[in-house]
């Protein structure tokens, strides 16, 4: 199956600080990616959709001040985390559509632990 | 979306076959029936996807009777790395690109 990268794997951070994470679709071009968060024992919620070359889709209740994402490239979205505080704190997991495949597969990035102090 | 329903846990044993059924009384007629397998602290991964009747790949089936309401999925002599939760999502192919929405998965846990 396709691969889908994402960086880093785990990141600790002060709070008051920003975190930048990267989501790779390695060996297809993904128009749109999509960025999920999951906390401890819960289901992944999808927190917005990005499109390459316009502005991200955020789903009700996610402030797109505070999670700001770029998806300057076919295959490359970025999530940044701003000013972070504790609560912030979570399971952070990116997925890319492979427009080619007849399936309409989408694939997962092996996600990002941001913490929080 | 067609919202899913499935065990929140199952518990097997190494060898056995384990079927895990999702419930979709809503589903549409553009909808396909997913299935993902995740691990703790790692991203989500596709196992098998279907519309009708029977899929088989090498690691599961897809069983979907004909009212499509609900399908179950198969995995045939698990073993202890099969423990993990498995999301049956309901997916909308026309235009592509569409997101998903988790529900809360089954855990399986498979013993020796």
């Amino acid at each position: 199956g396709a691969v889908v990268s994402q960086h880093p794997s785990w990141v600790i951070c002060k709070s008051g600080t920003s975190v930048k994470i990267e989501c790779r679709s390695l060996d297809f071009q993904a128009t749109t990616m999509f960025w999920y968060r999951q906390f401890p024992k819960q289901s992944l919620m999808l927190m917005a959709t990005s499109n390459e070359g316009s502005k991200a889709t955020y789903e009700q209740g996610v402030e797109k001040d505070k999670f700001l994402i770029n998806h300057a490239s076919l295959t490359l979205s970025t999530l940044t985390v701003t000013s972070a505080h504790p609560e912030d704190s979570s399971f952070y997991i990116c997925s890319a559509w492979d427009r080619v495949s007849p399936k309409n597969i989408q694939y997962f990035g092996a996600g990002t632990r941001l913490s929080v102090l | 979306l067609a919202k899913t329903t499935q065990p929140i846990s199952m518990d097997s044993y190494e060898g056995q076959e384990v079927n895990i059924t999702c419930s979709h009384n809503n589903i549409a007629t553009n909808d396909y029936i997913t299935w993902y397998q995740q691990f703790p602290s790692q991203g989500p991964r596709f196992i098998i996807q279907g519309y009708k009747t029977k899929v088989t790949n090498e690691v599961a089936s897809l069983f979907i009777p004909a009212d499509r309401k609900s399908s179950t999925l198969s995995l045939p002599r698990v073993s202890l790395s099969d423990t993990a939760v498995y999301y049956c999502l309901v997916v909308e192919l026309t235009g592509g690109g569409n997101k998903l929405t988790f529900g809360t998965g089954t855990q399986l846990k498979v013993e020796l």
